[in-house]
């Protein structure tokens, strides 16, 4: 079966780091990009970046440099998203996304 | 950046009636290769986005035939032709072809009467 798996919800503290993954099935892992996109509570989607999962070479949007970080497994077929210094503004949803493939989404709520 | 400004932003139906979405880009998204690379999205409450149409007027597969897309450029438009009471959720339009990013619109909430 063709799908994005996702790990579950992550409660962190402010200033913590958390790591997401997203794990691939059912296709070619390496043949396509791995998009990350990120939701806050009741807002759209916005474009976090995306990895070349046959190079590993990351690119991040504007929004996103710095305490974001693209990374790769590929003997396990996963992607990964790690953000450190958590801020309260980084509390969201974030999906990992190929072409019309989506995961299921991630739900990171940063609370002390 | 492309920038994509839908309208409305939200759109109470009537079940049985049709409903139309806009999405207008700043920039064309007509590629050198012919395509057009704009897609519609789907997302339902607690769900990730599901595909409905990509470049421009293609159905992605299971998605019914009430779903239509139109446009060409930078004007394009997303018709239902008979609103049903599944496809209530929030509709994106999103660009593929200035890249990166994707880009997204706002999103148009459609919800029934």
């Amino acid at each position: 079966q063709v799908q994005l798996v996702q790990s579950g919800s992550d409660l962190r503290e402010p200033g913590a780091s958390v790591k997401l993954s997203c794990k691939a099935s059912g296709y070619t892992f390496t043949k396509y990009p791995m998009n990350w996109v990120r939701q806050a509570p009741g807002q759209g989607l916005e474009w976090m970046g995306w990895i070349n999962t046959d190079t590993g070479n990351p690119s991040y949007g504007q929004a996103f440099t710095g305490r974001f970080v693209f990374s790769l497994d590929t003997s396990v077929n996963t992607a990964y998203l790690e953000i450190s210094s958590l801020k309260t503004e980084d509390i969201a949803v974030y999906y990992c996304a190929t072409g019309p493939l989506w995961g299921q989404g991630t739900l990171v709520t940063v609370s002390s | 950046d492309i920038v994509l400004t839908q309208t409305p932003l939200s759109l109470s139906v009537t079940p049985g009636q049709p409903a139309s979405i806009s999405c207008k880009s700043s920039e064309s998204l007509l590629h050198t290769n012919g395509k057009t690379y704009l897609y519609w999205y789907l997302q339902k409450p607690g769900q990730s986005p599901q595909l409905l149409i990509y470049d421009v007027s293609s159905r992605f597969s299971g998605v019914p035939d009430r779903f239509s897309g139109s446009g060409s450029e930078t004007d394009f438009t997303l018709k239902i032709s008979r609103v049903e009471a599944e496809d209530v959720g929030v509709y994106y339009c999103m660009q593929g072809i200035h890249l990166p990013p994707w880009t997204f619109g706002q999103g148009t909430k459609v919800e029934i009467k």
